[in-house]
């Protein structure tokens, strides 16, 4: 079975600063690996997949099949990035689309 | 801000008492997700479906039960076998099979009370 694991529940920084939210994950196969943000009073949406290696946001993350982990970066933090980031692992075949999330991390910025 | 609604926003049972959250979406997806997000604990999978008539338990189906009987709703009822059932629920849906398979899309939940 797979399993996604984000050990930090909460994590503070201050504007400017670099930002790295953990990722780690579990699975036999080759997966796909998200991260999803949950803006204060707004839907939880998609922010980045591995596959795509694309920048969002100013936030990038590399998938690192030898350490089993997804960690999201980006170098200098905003305000408006305070959101819940949950990372989100999709094993494909039969369960194509069926997610398995980690437990989130609440990230705030402070001024 | 259409795509995917929930309904209630907010609803108070009594315990004892089964309970139906709505979820309804017109992006005309094959694939419908219930999850139950707790502080602390994440997402988890209450029930998924990939297609009409057709279901499958998640990690956390124990005293929960759906339907699918139109693409469209794929309603959620919270039993009086669930011990713990307050708690935020997010629907979701996505198209497998397409180039966007991967990525889900969530309504903004119904928090349910039960005391």
């Amino acid at each position: 079975a797979q399993r996604v694991t984000q050990p930090e529940k909460l994590l503070s920084v201050f504007k400017g600063a670099p930002v790295e939210l953990k990722c780690n994950y579990s699975y036999s196969g080759s997966p796909e690996l998200f991260w999803y943000v949950q803006y204060s009073r707004q839907r939880l949406q998609l922010l980045l997949r591995h596959i795509s290696r694309e920048s969002i946001k100013g936030f990038t993350a590399d998938l690192n099949k030898g350490e089993t982990s997804f960690h999201l970066k980006k170098p200098f933090a905003q305000e408006e990035d305070s959101a819940m980031y949950y990372c989100a692992l999709n094993a494909g075949g039969t369960s194509y689309g069926k997610l398995t999330f980690g437990q989130g991390t609440i990230l705030t910025v402070h001024p | 801000d259409g795509g995917i609604t929930q309904s209630p926003k907010y609803l108070f049972r009594k315990e004892g008492q089964n309970v139906t959250l709505s979820c309804e979406q017109n992006l005309n997806h094959d694939a419908m997700y219930w999850y139950r997000q707790d502080p602390g604990q994440g997402l988890r999978l209450i029930y998924y479906s990939q297609i009409v008539n057709d279901f499958q338990k998640g990690d956390i189906a124990e005293g929960y039960s759906v339907s699918r009987e139109k693409k469209e709703s794929f309603p959620l009822t919270v039993t009086s076998a669930q011990k713990n059932p307050t708690a935020f629920y997010l629907c979701a849906s996505s198209a497998p099979g397409t180039n966007k398979a991967y990525e889900q899309y969530f309504g903004p939940g119904t928090r349910l009370t039960v005391t």
